[in-house]
């Protein structure tokens, strides 16, 4: 069974304190891995994709990497605003669909 | 551009009771799914339609039903409602069936007491 597991599930940091989320995940036939925000009371917002072990994608101060097994999203010099809810997901195929599997995400805090 | 939107943003029914939640997916997306959310979770897939057509289910049972109109919008159905069925319902829609990022409304927020 596709299975999706976030560390740690909160986190506090202080302005300007980078950090890193986990996310490691088990699925057969990776067709992307999905990263997203969300705040309180909206719906998720997209952030990345990667597709392949070794890929990199950068935005703003918020850069995502890619392994076989997890994937990590770093978080360099954070602002307040950073703070939301961050969400991994994997894309499988199963039965002939394709469903984003979710983990439970990793809720982050930036105090000024 | 518009996102994806979704009616009513928040419902509130009792239990026995069966509700129809709405999404209409960004202009040119073909592909529609649909998520549950509950308090401190991640959303779970419940289904996706491409083309009108169901394209794939999630574990949740035949209470849980819904279509796709020729214009890609498309209806969530849930009969019989439970208390457990509260939780927000996200809709989100990418451009083809695979491999694309699926981008999310802001759900609708349905209470059952």
């Amino acid at each position: 069974e596709d299975q999706v597991t976030q560390s740690p599930e909160a986190l506090r940091l202080q302005e300007g304190e980078s950090s890193s989320l986990n996310c490691s995940y088990t699925v057969s036939g990776l067709r992307g891995l999905f990263w997203y925000r969300q705040d309180p009371g909206k719906g998720p917002e997209f952030l990345f994709t990667l597709y392949s072990a070794g890929e990199e994608k950068e935005k703003e101060r918020l850069k995502a990497t890619l392994t076989k097994k997890e994937s990590f999203l770093h978080i360099t010099a954070p602002k307040p605003e950073d703070s939301a809810t961050y969400l991994c997901a994997v894309g499988g195929f199963q039965g002939g669909s394709e469903k984003l599997v979710f983990g439970k995400g990793t809720k982050l805090t930036v105090n000024p | 551009d518009a996102g994806v939107t979704q009616s009513p943003t928040h419902l509130i029914k009792t239990r026995g009771q069966h509700v129809t939640l709405r999404c209409s997916p960004i202009s040119g997306h073909k592909s529609v799914s649909w998520y549950q959310q509950v308090l401190g979770q991640g959303p779970q897939f419940i289904f996706q339609y491409y083309e009108k057509e169901e394209r794939g289910r999630g574990n949740f049972p035949d209470r849980f039903s819904a279509r796709q109109f020729p214009n890609y919008s498309s209806e969530l159905n849930v009969n019989a409602l439970l208390l457990g069925d509260s939780a927000l319902y996200l809709c989100a829609s990418s451009l083809e069936r695979f491999n694309q990022p699926q981008h999310f409304g802001d759900g609708t927020r349905l209470s059952i007491l």
